[in-house]
């Protein structure tokens, strides 16, 4: 129990263009749900936490215009990339929680995108 | 700003070895989840402790919270290649998100 689904799982764009990353919770509704990026052999860097119905709230630094997040349902959030640059290359995970409670997170297999 | 401190950020052991990673802060939480990550995936739930002082075993994993609830500890008997891996401890703020460690990669050898 308790699977969340990332897609794409990778993606390539150019610069400029926009990405959208969607993450879903399969078995389980998901009370909130969390985005986050990873640097390669760092640990997880919160970006925006998600309520379903509400507007995301960003964590300080993170540009809430460039990315874009939509928690339409109890079981899908998306975040989308917008103008990508190359500094944007990166791991993006999501992550949800209300199986047992806002503690656990149940997270997606992650989206490497690479912005050429 | 709440901080957990991994220690020690990376671990070469050989199969066989035990190991003891630790996780640390000054705040107190009032629930700490440990994951681990391998490359290319996402985090997976292992534990969550919640009680001062509890321990928690997963087969070979050993699972400890603090007695006041402010730090953790995980340690591996008889570590094996599938060990290998980014183990992560986060920490419940109380304010709808959690507080990630810096992680501790672990490489374990045949």
């Amino acid at each position: 129990g308790a699977v969340v689904s990332q897609h794409p799982s990778r993606v390539i764009c150019k610069s400029g263009t926009s990405v959208k990353i969607e993450c879903r919770s399969l078995d389980f509704q998901a009370t909130t749900m969390f985005w986050y990026r990873q640097f390669p052999k760092k640990s997880l860097m919160l970006m925006a936490t998600s309520n379903e119905g509400s507007k995301a709230t960003y964590e300080q630094g993170v540009e809430k215009d460039k990315f874009l997040i939509n928690h339409a349902s109890l079981t899908l959030s998306t975040l989308t990339v917008t103008s990508a640059h190359p500094e944007d290359s990166s791991f993006y995970i999501c992550s949800a929680a209300g199986v047992r409670g806002i503690n656990e997170q149940y997270f997606g297999p992650g989206t490497r995108l690479t912005v050429t | 700003t709440q901080l957990l401190e991994q220690s020690p950020q990376f671990l070469s052991i050989q199969e066989g070895e035990n190991l003891t990673v630790y996780c640390n802060s000054s705040s107190v939480f009032s629930s700490l989840q440990w994951y681990r990550q391998e490359p290319g995936e996402g985090p997976v739930l292992l534990v969550t402790v919640v009680t001062g002082g509890e321990v928690k075993k997963l087969k070979r994993l050993t699972f400890q919270f603090g007695d006041a609830r402010k730090d953790s500890s995980l340690h591996i008997t008889a570590a094996q290649p599938g060990d290998t891996g980014l183990y992560l401890c986060a920490g419940d703020t109380n304010a709808g998100k959690s507080t990630f460690g810096d992680g501790t990669t672990l490489t374990v050898k045949p």
